[in-house]
């Protein structure tokens, strides 16, 4: 079945500093992918997404491309904020039928200290 | 724009109580989801529904039913709770009837303890 790899956490980062989460995953078809991202006391929210092969997602300063050839999608900031600290999951769904139902990473958590 | 709200946001349960997760959404999607979530596990999908009238399994369903009252709400029961069951569940929602990335909108969550 469809899985997802992320890298593990936590990370603690300095403001200003980059980031990379790292985000592998293994599907039998061509999904789209996602970053979500949760914030203390919330559900989850769309970050960004992206639907085929070299595509850019972004929002908020974060992006992540879809590298079909070694099946990645990192996400990346260049200057993270304190605003940041969250929990990130990346996601895949299938373009078939129940299309919504989305394979999830574990989750890294991200703490942003001043 | 309320988009998916769920009830009650904390629960305690003993075990072997019973007790109803509620959810509902008002962006007229067609498929509704329930998930939970435990520490370093990421999410597990519990049941869903695709459509009004119907409901399938996910990966983690023994232990719980589910009822798509309408195309509104999805709810999720808890017949006999077991501590194993303490989690944070969370419902969501999507419009999976167009073609393209089906984007999931996740309501705040219901924590959940079984003693």
């Amino acid at each position: 079945g469809d899985s997802v790899t992320q890298m593990e956490g936590p990370v603690t980062l300095s403001e200003e500093a980059f980031l990379t989460i790292n985000c592998t995953y293994t599907a039998t078809g061509y999904p789209s992918l996602f970053w979500y991202v949760q914030y203390p006391g919330e559900g989850l929210q769309l970050l960004l997404k992206a639907t085929k092969a070299d595509d850019k997602g972004s929002n908020k300063g974060f992006e992540a491309t879809y590298r079909k050839e070694t099946t990645s999608f990192h996400l990346e900031k260049g200057s993270v904020q304190v605003s940041d600290s969250a929990v990130y999951f990346c996601a895949l769904s299938d373009r078939g039928t129940n299309a919504g139902k989305s394979t999830f990473g574990d989750g890294t958590t991200l703490t942003v200290k001043p | 724009n309320a988009g998916v709200t769920q009830t009650p946001k904390f629960q305690v349960l003993k075990t072997g109580q019973s007790m109803t997760l509620q959810c509902a959404q008002d962006m007229n999607h067609n498929s509704m989801y329930w998930y939970r979530q435990d520490p370093g596990m990421g999410l597990r999908l519990i049941y869903y529904s695709a459509s009004e009238g119907t409901t399938d399994k996910g990966e983690v369903p023994n232990g719980y039913n589910v009822s798509r009252l309408n195309k509104r709400e999805f709810s999720l029961r808890l017949e006999s709770a077991a501590p194993s069951q303490t989690s944070v569940y969370f419902c969501a929602s999507t419009d999976d009837r167009t073609s393209g990335a089906n984007v999931l909108t996740f309501g705040a969550g219901s924590r959940l303890t079984v003693l």
